[in-house]
This record gives structure tokens, sequence and C-alpha cells, in this order.
């Protein structure tokens, strides 16, 4: 089922530094992209999602860049700070109603102030 | 966004009971959900589709007389851990998907079997 791959598995950031996460996938049939956040003892929450007609994605201080012939995709969080001290995961569908998500193994992220 | 409301949060239960969680689309309707499991520090792995009014999917490997799961409308979607067992302590979550694109989650239910 693991077919996404998801790096670093965990990320230390000083805090105003760039968090970089990375992802690959394999399925050409994929096209929706997704990240979400997970706090311990929480379900995850999205943050931001892309499709590949596009290269890249920003929503505040997160974006995501897309590069569709290399079957990749990453998170970018500008600006990081404590509070985004989290584990992030990619995830990858085909973007129908019904279809569920495959996750990448997930990074912990640790901002340090 | 769309709220998914999961029950209970936590639950401590004896081995071999059973042990039912409750997944509800509290302002949509959910033709389908997804439940995942997830154990610490992992990854959340999907466990099965579930389908209104029709018999659940499983992935590979999951046993369905274990994983017991009933979708019997449109915004709810149970899943019945039967005959528990130590090793079945894992966080479970639902998941439904409004339409084509964002999936919400479930808050997630520890489960801990003594």
């Amino acid at each position: 089922q693991q077919q996404v791959k998801q790096s670093p598995q965990s990320l230390i950031v000083q805090k105003g530094g760039i968090s970089i996460i990375n992802c690959a996938y394999e399925n050409t049939a994929f096209d929706y992209f997704p990240w979400y956040q997970q706090f311990p003892g929480k379900g995850p929450a999205l943050l931001i999602a892309i499709r590949p007609d596009v290269s890249e994605k920003k929503e505040g201080r997160f974006t995501i860049s897309f590069n569709k012939s290399a079957k990749q995709f990453s998170l970018h969080i500008m600006d990081s700070q404590p509070g985004d001290s989290a584990t992030y995961f990619c995830a990858a569908s085909r973007g129908q109603a019904g279809t569920a998500l495959i996750f990448g193994k997930g990074t912990t992220l640790s901002v340090s102030s | 966004g769309a709220v998914v409301s999961q029950h209970p949060s936590r639950v401590i239960c004896k081995s071999g009971t059973s042990v039912k969680i409750e997944c509800r689309s509290l302002d949509f309707q959910a033709t389908t959900m997804f439940w995942y499991r997830q154990f610490p520090k992992q990854s959340l792995m999907l466990m099965a589709t579930s389908n209104e009014g029709s018999k659940a999917t499983y992935e590979q490997g999951v046993e369905k007389d274990k994983f017991l799961i009933n979708h019997a409308s449109l915004t709810l979607s149970t899943l019945t851990v039967t005959s528990a067992h130590p090793e079945d302590s894992s966080f479970y979550i639902c998941s439904a998907r409004p339409g084509s694109e964002k999936l919400f989650f479930g808050s997630g239910t520890q489960l801990s079997v003594l």
C-alpha cells in the first residue's frame, strides 16, 4: 500500500527558518495531493492541497511545490514557529468522491525557539 | 470545513470484549467513509472503506470478521472491534470526503486493550 514516500522522517528547524518536507509518488493515476498536520492524540487536519495542473500553491506560510514529471511534491513552511511543531503527512489519491487517501510515513517537525 | 465527529475519544477494555466506535458526518452526507489505523509514531494505514447501504471494502490483511463495519445511514458509520486483544490497541480514525477533494478526519479513538 506504501505508494507515497516521504522524507525526512524528522526535522529540526530554528524559529523563523524554512521547513521543507518532500514526497514522491508512484501511481500516475493520482491527481490530488494534500498535506496534513497532526498533533499528538488528534486526528489529522488538512493544511493545503494541490492538483497536478499547477506547479505551486501558496496559502499563508504554507506552499506546495509540484513536479509532475518527477512525480514529486514538497511542502515548504516559511517563517517556521514553535506552534508548527507537529507531524506532517503527505498523501495522494485520485480526486474522486469515494476514493481513499494513501499517506506517506510522516515527518516529525520540531521548531526550536 | 466539514465536520466529522468520532466517539469515544478513548476507550480501555478487557481482552476478549468488543468495542464500538462511531463516526458521524455532522454537516454533510457521506456515502463513503474511511477507517484508518495508526500505531504510535507511524503513518495512517487504510483499514477499510465503508459504503452506505452495502458491505465495506477491506484492505488486504485486515480481518473483516474482527473489524466489523456498519454504514447504516448517510451520516453514520461504526467500527466494532470484536474480541479485542492487546495487539488491537491502536489509534483508530475515521474520515469522510464530502466531494471529490478534501478528506476530513474525526478526532480519533485511542483503544487500549488490557
